[in-house]
């Protein structure tokens, strides 16, 4: 089946500072979501982006197909940005989704 | 409702015992999702409801889970026998049209004794 890489496992930044958050995956995908796990399990639909680029405030996040990778990016990230970042594939249409393993992301004040 | 709600947010048992948990899904909302993340680890898909049917039960880990939803609307996940390693938080999500974006519910720990 499909395989979905994230990197970097673990992210310690600043608060202030920007980041990038990469994830890959192995075969053709018909969707992809992000998705922020807070501290306190919630889990929270990001974008939805399987190709393109969208910008939400801080947060952006391209997809590139025909590359096999989709990118986010948080800029002047804050405490509250802390948790961990999955990103979801999904080859039919509200099928299988395969997750990836997470960016987990720790802001310090 | 304003968002998915699911029941009980906290569940403790005994193995071998059956559990029930509720899935209550965004009012409208056609496609409705089972995950299951086990402490440190990523989402694991378990099942997708499109209306009442569940075109895919692949993620279903053993015969002991089973899933229905009736009316189109409130979902419930069925474990028997439960077993250690079922200790997980189990996250509902939903969607209007079976495409993302999905909105998730706030998860039911369940812990096994």
């Amino acid at each position: 089946g499909i395989q979905v890489e994230q990197s970097p496992p673990d992210l310690i930044l600043q608060e202030g500072a920007n980041s990038t958050l990469r994830c890959n995956f192995s075969d053709s995908v018909n969707n992809l979501q992000w998705f922020h796990q807070n501290p306190w399990g919630q889990l929270i639909n990001l974008f939805y982006i399987p190709s393109g680029t969208k910008q939400n405030g801080r947060l952006s996040a391209t997809t590139v197909a025909t590359e096999r990778y989709s990118s986010l990016y948080i800029s002047s990230s804050q405490t509250t940005d802390s948790g961990v970042y999955f990103c979801a594939v999904e080859q039919g249409y509200g099928q299988n989704f395969v997750f990836g393993p997470g960016t987990r992301l720790s802001v310090l004040p | 409702g304003a968002g998915v709600s699911q029941s009980p947010s906290n569940k403790v048992t005994e193995k071998g015992k059956d559990v029930e948990l509720r899935c209550d899904p965004i009012s409208g909302h056609t496609a409705l999702y089972w995950y299951r993340q086990r402490l440190g680890q990523g989402l694991e898909f378990l099942i997708y409801f499109q209306g009442n049917s569940a075109p895919d039960k692949s993620g279903l880990p053993s015969d002991r889970f089973s899933a229905e939803r009736t009316g189109g609307s409130v979902s419930t996940l069925t474990i028997q026998r439960t077993q250690q390693e079922d200790s997980a938080v189990y996250l509902c999500a939903s969607s209007s049209t079976g495409l993302l974006p999905q909105h998730f519910g706030d998860g039911t720990r369940l812990s096994i004794l």
